[in-house]
């Protein structure tokens, strides 16, 4: 059946990094892209980006330029995605969810969640 | 960017009833809508896309219409497991693809 499992909770300072992953399992890895959503806390969803798993082509939400890097590794079946210059409302649960190159922008499966926390 | 505006915020009702919850785009996203259910402390799960089309395993009783600019998403009687918070999402253009605010259900 097809997974995605994401790395555990972070616990970050402002001005750091940080990475999350998402292990896939159940199909296959590179007929599909990679989105990134995230959910502040006792808010709605936000669409981060999208990543392809096949040639790794990126489109980043615009707000987001300059600080995100969403990468994969088809080794792995794994796709990651780096934060950086970290704010307090970066606090969030970031999810990764499966995006069908059949279907682009259907998130038919998603990870549990990551949530990252941003505090001094 | 597409606005998506669900209403309304929060519906009230007891298992067994009907549900309807609407989604206005702030233009045209022909029927590239998609419709999630989310439970406390769980991932988002897909339930409609393209307007109509059940995902995988969605039970009869959850269907979804519209095109153009408005949409709606209908439980046809409420099972103890439906309440929880709906979003609507719109693919037609991108970036970013947009998420509605959320209609929560709640039991009455």
């Amino acid at each position: 059946q097809v997974q995605l499992v994401q790395s555990g909770a972070e616990v970050k300072k402002p001005g750091g990094s940080v990475k999350v992953s998402c292990k896939t399992s159940g199909y296959t890895f590179i007929s599909y892209g990679i989105t990134w959503v995230r959910q502040a806390p006792g808010q709605g969803l936000e669409w981060m980006g999208w990543i392809s798993a096949y040639n790794g082509n990126t489109n980043y939400a615009q707000k987001l330029q300059g600080r995100v890097t969403m990468t994969t590794d088809t080794s792995t079946s794994t796709a990651h995605m780096e934060l950086r210059s970290l704010r307090s409302d970066d606090t969030a649960v970031y999810y990764c969810a499966r995006d069908p190159i059949a279907t682009p922008g259907v998130f038919d499966y998603w990870g549990q969640g990551t949530l990252v926390t941003v505090s001094s | 960017e597409i606005v998506l505006t669900q209403s309304p915020a929060t519906l009230s009702l007891s298992p067994g009833e009907r549900a309807t919850l609407s989604c206005r785009a702030s233009q045209s996203v022909s029927s590239f809508l998609a419709w999630y259910q989310q439970k406390p402390g769980q991932a988002p799960r897909l339930l409609i896309y393209d307007a109509s089309d059940r995902a995988t395993g969605i039970p009869a009783r959850f269907s979804g219409s519209g095109s153009g600019t408005d949409f709606t998403l209908t439980i046809s009687s409420l099972e103890p497991e439906d309440f929880a918070v709906y979003y609507c999402q719109q693919r037609s253009n991108w970036p970013p693809y947009t998420f509605g605010q959320g209609t929560k259900l709640e039991i009455k």
